[in-house]
């Protein structure tokens, strides 16, 4: 079946730090692949997404790059701030076998020192 | 705020109990789904309704069963409650789900913390 699989938390960095948080794929289709921020006692919130190979999603300086290739979306930010501390998920959708519904990863917690 | 309006927010309960969790999806989404998110087990998708019909069944015990009513809010039944069902259940809506444009973004809730004791 289709899976997502990201490394494991924690992510401990300093304020400003480089980060990269891996995400691999396995679909039987043609995905749809998000990137969803949960912020601590809330529900998560899509932070970018990319439906087609070498498309790039981008959003409050993250980014991740849609490799078919390497069946990846590593999610990167170029200088980490402490209110990025939160979980990270990656997840797909096969839109068109008609299956909507978000199959997520296991959730990378990050933890941004000042 | 996403929108979408999860009761309770905290349950505690027994085993063997049965408790309803509600969603209120936001306004105008058609499709609402449950999904489970346990320590070991990670966010599990459990049903995906649209406009009142199931659209897709996830890892969806057979104790548990949900529906979507007229006004698209959804209650999750979970029943013959264990210790292991113990986890957070989020709702989540969006606006697409049975053809045409497809509204790939989904909207969370905050979730409802179930304690089973």
């Amino acid at each position: 079946g289709d899976s997502v699989t990201q490394m494991e938390g924690p992510v401990t960095l300093s304020e400003e730090a480089f980060l990269t948080i891996n995400c691999t794929y396995t679909a039987t289709g043609y995905p749809s692949l998000f990137w969803y921020v949960q912020y601590p006692g809330e529900g998560l919130q899509l932070l970018l997404k990319a439906t087609k190979a070498d498309d790039k999603g981008s959003n409050k300086g993250f980014e991740a790059t849609y490799r078919k290739e390497t069946t990846s979306f590593h999610l990167e930010k170029g200088s980490v701030q402490v209110s990025d501390s939160a979980v990270y998920f990656c997840a797909l959708t096969l839109m068109d076998t008609g299956r909507r519904a978000l199959t997520f990863g296991s959730g990378t917690r990050l933890q941004v020192q000042p | 705020d996403s929108g979408v309006t999860q009761t309770p927010k905290h349950l505690i309960t027994a085993t063997g109990q049965r408790v309803t969790l509600r969603c209120s999806p936001r306004s105008g989404d058609l499709s609402v789904y449950w999904y489970q998110q346990s320590l070991d087990q990670g966010l599990q998708f459990l049903i995906h309704y649209y406009n009142g019909e199931e659209r897709a069944k996830g890892n969806i015990l057979e104790r548990f069963s949900a529906q979507q009513f007229p006004d698209l809010h959804s209650e999750l039944n979970l029943s013959s409650l264990e210790l292991g069902d113990s986890a957070l259940y989020f709702c989540a809506s969006s606006g697409g789900g049975a053809g045409g444009q497809i509204n790939e973004k989904l909207f969370f809730g905050s979730g409802t913390q179930l304690s089973v004791l």
